[in-house]
């Protein structure tokens, strides 16, 4: 089944433990990207990635860190996370191109206290 | 100015009615053009794309005035399960595959 996995679903931690969201494909999507969700304010972009080791920031990447090794991974890195950072994440993927048509994860529901 | 605006409602109507969203963008170069569908804190998913002639998916209608730059989803005989928050999707040129939602409009259809 074509999918976007992305772990954990919910996590709670404390100001400053440094935490890592992953998140997989099985498209062979070259793009994936990474959002946050807040009331209000819709989805914004962290950061994105269009192939192997391409990444660059998109509109909100201060206190975010992310990374693309291999195809299928691109996971999102908080290495000292603060209470702004409260929000639900979903990472994405496509083919990328003039299109674009993106597939998301279920989301990962984060609190940081 | 954001890039891409919609009414975030909420619409509240009645099962069989008719009803309409707007979005507007600012960028006159996007390119592609959409509409997702998010139920609530769930992950978004394409509800259509949106041509320039306009495109039609069973109740669902699309269109885009780019002269005017606003996208239009028109959803006839609503049903429960319509009740969702919708989001305007605008793929922009800059950056190369700078992609922008919508906040969303809420709907929720009533019996």
């Amino acid at each position: 089944e074509a999918q976007v996995t992305q772990n954990p679903r919910y996590l709670i931690t404390v100001t400053g433990k440094k935490l890592t969201v992953t998140c997989s494909q099985n498209m062979n999507h070259e793009y994936m990207s990474w959002y946050r969700q807040d009331p209000g304010l819709g989805l914004r972009q962290i950061y994105y990635s269009m192939n192997v080791e391409v990444t660059d920031k998109g509109d909100v990447p201060e206190g975010y860190k992310v990374s693309r090794k291999e195809k299928r991974n691109f996971p999102l890195i908080l290495e000292s996370p603060s209470p702004n950072q409260t929000s639900l994440y979903f990472c994405a993927s496509s083919f990328g191109g003039q299109k674009n048509i993106q597939y998301f994860g279920a989301g990962t529901r984060l609190s940081v206290l | 100015r954001k890039e891409v605006e919609q009414d975030p409602g909420p619409f509240n109507v009645p099962e069989g009615a008719t009803v309409a969203f707007n979005c507007t963008y600012s960028n006159s170069a996007s390119q592609s053009f959409f509409w997702y569908r998010q139920d609530c804190r769930k992950e978004p998913k394409l509800l259509m794309s949106v041509y320039s002639s306009g495109n039609e998916d069973g109740r669902f209608t699309a269109q885009l005035n780019r002269a005017s730059q606003y996208i239009s989803l028109l959803i006839r005989d609503s049903k429960l399960s319509d009740s969702a928050t919708y989001l305007c999707v605008v793929n922009s040129p800059t950056g190369g595959f700078k992609t922008i939602f919508g906040a969303g409009t809420r709907l929720f259809v009533k019996a």
